[in-house]
């Protein structure tokens, strides 16, 4: 069965200082890993799509990386408006379906 | 704005009462997609359609229903038979199948009177 973990469940930095949030997934044949920031109350904001191993993309202070097992998300430098809970989920390949993790509640104090 | 567009924001639902969540996008996806979020839980999906007249069960369909009459709407019906409706839904769309990112709406919030 497709299964996505996100860690830490909770992190708490203060502002400018830098640190990564982990995504470690086990599926039958990685399609895409998807990284979405949510607000709350609100829906999903979609930020990056992975397609492979090595591969990175990179936005403002975010920048996401993918292994075969895990997916990073690095927050450079963070302000507090990066406070949000940041959600990751993969397709596998022959399924339309995402699979998501729990999320990562990020806290940035000014 | 091209965006997809969820209504109400807040629905509360009286014992034996079935209740609907509209579901509209302008983007002119082909793929719409319900999904459920509870504390503490990944999202979890509940139909979804690739065009019209046509859906799909997801993990969790059971006490729901769907439509898909025209492209752009999508809304899903909670029956009285879903036990433990309150939670708060969100509808995505995607342009494609595999491989494309799914857009979310800003959700609605359904709550037992």
């Amino acid at each position: 069965e497709d299964q996505v973990t996100q860690s830490p469940e909770a992190l708490r930095l203060q502002e400018g200082e830098s640190s990564s949030l982990n995504c470690s997934y086990t599926v039958s044949g990685l399609r895409g890993l998807f990284w979405y920031r949510q607000d709350p109350g609100k829906g999903p904001e979609f930020l990056f799509t992975l397609y492979s191993a090595g591969e990175e993309k990179e936005k403002e202070r975010l920048k996401a990386t993918l292994t075969k097992k895990e997916s990073f998300l690095h927050i450079t430098a963070p302000k507090p408006e990066d406070s949000a809970t940041y959600l990751c989920a993969v397709q596998a390949k022959g399924f339309q379906k995402l699979v998501f993790g729990t999320g990562t509640r990020l806290l940035v104090s000014p | 704005d091209g965006g997809i567009t969820q209504s109400p924001k807040y629905l509360f639902r009286k014992e034996g009462q079935n209740v609907t969540l509209s579901c509209e996008q302008n983007l002119n996806h082909d793929a719409m997609y319900w999904y459920r979020q509870d504390p503490g839980q990944g999202l979890r999906l509940i139909y979804y359609s690739q065009i019209v007249n046509d859906f799909q069960k997801g993990d969790i369909a059971e006490g729901y229903s769907v439509s898909r009459e025209k492209k752009e709407s999508f809304p899903l019906t909670v029956t009285s038979a879903q036990k433990n409706p309150t939670a708060f839904y969100l509808c995505a769309s995607s342009i494609g199948y595999y491989n494309q990112p799914q857009h979310f709406g800003d959700g609605t919030r359904l709550s037992i009177l």
